[in-house]
C-alpha cells in the first residue's frame, strides 16, 4: 500500500528531553511537510522540504529541527527549547512544490504529550 | 494572519440535508483546496479548484470559487452520518515559495 506512516501514535516527553517523530512515505513524493495542530485550531506549518538535503522553516519553526537525508523520510525533532510541545503533529507529502501548491497527502498523526 | 477562514465554525444538520460551508481568503491564490479530518486522524484531500475554475464537482461534493470576492464554498449534498468531521479550506498564494495555509476548520455534525 502506498501512503505516509507516522510513528509513534502517542509520544510522551519529559521536561528537558528531545524527542523525534518519524515520518515515512512511499509515494515517491519530492516535497514533505510537518504541521502542528492544537485543539480547535487549524494546521500551522513547522518545516517543509522540497527536495532531499534541503528544508526551510515554516511559520512556527522555533524549538523544532528536521533532516531530509532520504527522499522517503522526514523526521521531526521536538527540542527542549519548545516550551509548549503538547499538540497533534501531522506529516504530509506532495508530488511537487512548484508554482501552485498541489494536493497534500497526510499521515495519521502523532500526539505528543508532556509528562 | 490566517489566509483562509471558514464559516460557520460549527454546523449541525439532519441526515439527508445539504451542508454548505464557506471559506474566505485575503490574497490572490493559485488554487484552493478542501480537506476533511475525522476526529484524531490525519487530513484527507477532498477537492482542489484552481484560480481559473469557477466550479468543480466530485461525487456529492460541489465546490465553487469566486476570485473577485476571494471566497469559496463547499456543498455536500444528501449528507450522511459518516460525513461528520471537520472540514478545512487551504489556500496557497501567488508568488515564489507558495505553500498551503489552512483555516481553523468547520465542525460538521450530521444527525442520523
Amino acid at each position: 500500500d502506498g501512503g505516509i506512516t507516522q510513528s509513534p501514535k502517542y509520544l510522551f516527553r519529559k521536561e528537558g528531553q528531545n524527542v523525534t517523530l518519524s515520518c515515512e512515505q512511499n509515494l515517491n513524493h519530492d516535497a514533505m511537510y510537518w504541521y502542528r495542530q492544537d485543539p480547535g485550531q487549524g494546521l500551522r506549518l513547522i518545516y517543509y522540504s522540497q527536495i532531499v538535503n534541503d528544508f526551510q522553516k515554516g511559520d512556527i519553526a522555533e524549538g523544532y529541527s528536521v533532516s531530509r537525508e532520504k527522499k522517503e523520510s522526514f523526521p521531526l525533532t521536538v527540542t527542549s527549547a519548545q516550551k509548549n510541545p503538547t499538540a497533534f503533529y501531522l506529516c504530509a507529502s506532495s508530488e511537487d512544490y512548484g508554482v501552485g501548491a498541489e494536493t497534500q497527502y497526510f499521515g495519521p498523526g502523532t500526539r505528543l504529550l508532556v509528562l | 494572519s490566517q489566509q483562509g477562514e471558514e464559516d460557520p465554525q460549527a454546523l449541525s444538520i439532519q441526515e439527508g440535508e445539504n451542508a454548505t460551508m464557506n471559506c474566505s481568503y485575503k490574497t490572490s491564490i493559485n488554487n484552493l483546496q478542501w480537506y476533511r479530518q475525522n476526529s484524531g486522524r490525519g487530513l484527507v484531500h477532498l477537492i482542489l479548484i484552481r484560480s481559473n475554475e469557477r466550479e468543480k464537482h466530485s461525487g456529492r461534493l460541489r465546490v465553487t470559487l469566486d476570485t473577485s470576492k476571494k471566497s469559496s464554498s463547499l456543498l455536500i449534498t444528501a449528507s450522511r452520518a459518516a460525513d461528520t468531521a471537520s472540514y478545512f479550506c487551504a489556500t496557497d498564494s501567488t508568488g515564489a515559495n507558495s505553500k498551503l495555509t489552512f483555516g481553523k476548520g468547520i465542525t460538521l455534525s450530521v444527525r442520523p
